[in-house]
């Protein structure tokens, strides 16, 4: 059974680098789109960007200019960086894999079927 | 940006009762691939979202079958024929049609 697990730091300051990290278990990682998704707080569902195995990546223009998403095939993992966080970015981080393939919308579609836990990342000095 | 606007955003439901959510979208989600880009998610409480429907009308593995989803272009409905404890959260509809992929403002449901 595939298994999403997701680390990183619960606690920036503002104007740093958020840094978390998703590593897969279980089941193929080169066939699916991978995913970051955030939650603030009592607030509901916004998606953050994707990356396939070969580093392709779509992000939300409204973070584009600070989120990197990145892929460690190696390892079977991928992160988020997002850059000059300020307060606005605290939420629950969530990854998530998503079906798919080719353009979007893509074809063979069956959503996000497999999220992490979550990560709670607080932003304050 | 899709804008996703899903209602009511609060919906108490006695045990054994059927309940219906809806969502719209600002543009169709009808590709012309004949596929409907819509998915439903369930976020039970202190838990990550599940997803229980994609491309509007496909149930995904382990949903029961009192889940239904249904609608095409820009208006879609999540019915549960009798609602049970477990379903209690927050249900949300997502676009997937383009990027960004966007989120209604998720529907609560909760037991009378």
């Amino acid at each position: 059974q595939v298994q999403l697990r997701q680390w990183g730091a619960g606690l920036s300051k503002p104007s740093e680098t958020l840094s978390l990290t998703c590593a897969v278990y279980g089941g193929s990682f080169s066939v699916y789109y991978w995913t970051w998704i955030r939650q603030p707080p009592g607030k509901g569902l916004e998606w953050i960007g994707e990356i396939n195995h070969s580093g392709s990546t779509k992000y939300n223009p409204s973070l584009k200019s600070r989120v990197t998403i990145s892929v460690d095939t190696s390892k079977n993992q991928f992160s988020l960086k997002l850059s000059s966080v300020t307060a606005a970015d605290a939420a629950v981080y969530y990854c998530a894999r998503a079906h798919g393939s080719g353009e979007i919308p893509r074809v063979n579609y069956y959503g996000m079927d497999v999220w992490g836990q979550g990560t709670t990342v607080t932003v304050s000095s | 940006d899709i804008v996703m606007t899903q209602s009511p955003l609060s919906l108490p439901v006695t045990p054994g009762e059927p309940a219906s959510i809806s969502c719209r979208s600002s543009r169709s989600l009808l590709h012309s691939n004949g596929y409907n880009y819509l998915d439903w998610y369930l976020q039970k409480p202190g838990q990550s979202p599940q997803v229980l429907f994609f491309l509007g009308s496909v149930r995904a593995s382990g949903v029961p079958d009192r889940f239904s989803g249904s609608g095409s272009g820009t208006d879609f409905t999540l019915k549960i024929t009798r609602v049970e404890a477990e379903d209690v959260g927050v249900y949300y509809c997502m676009q997937a049609l383009q990027t960004p992929f966007t989120f209604g403002q998720g529907t609560k449901l909760e037991i009378k």
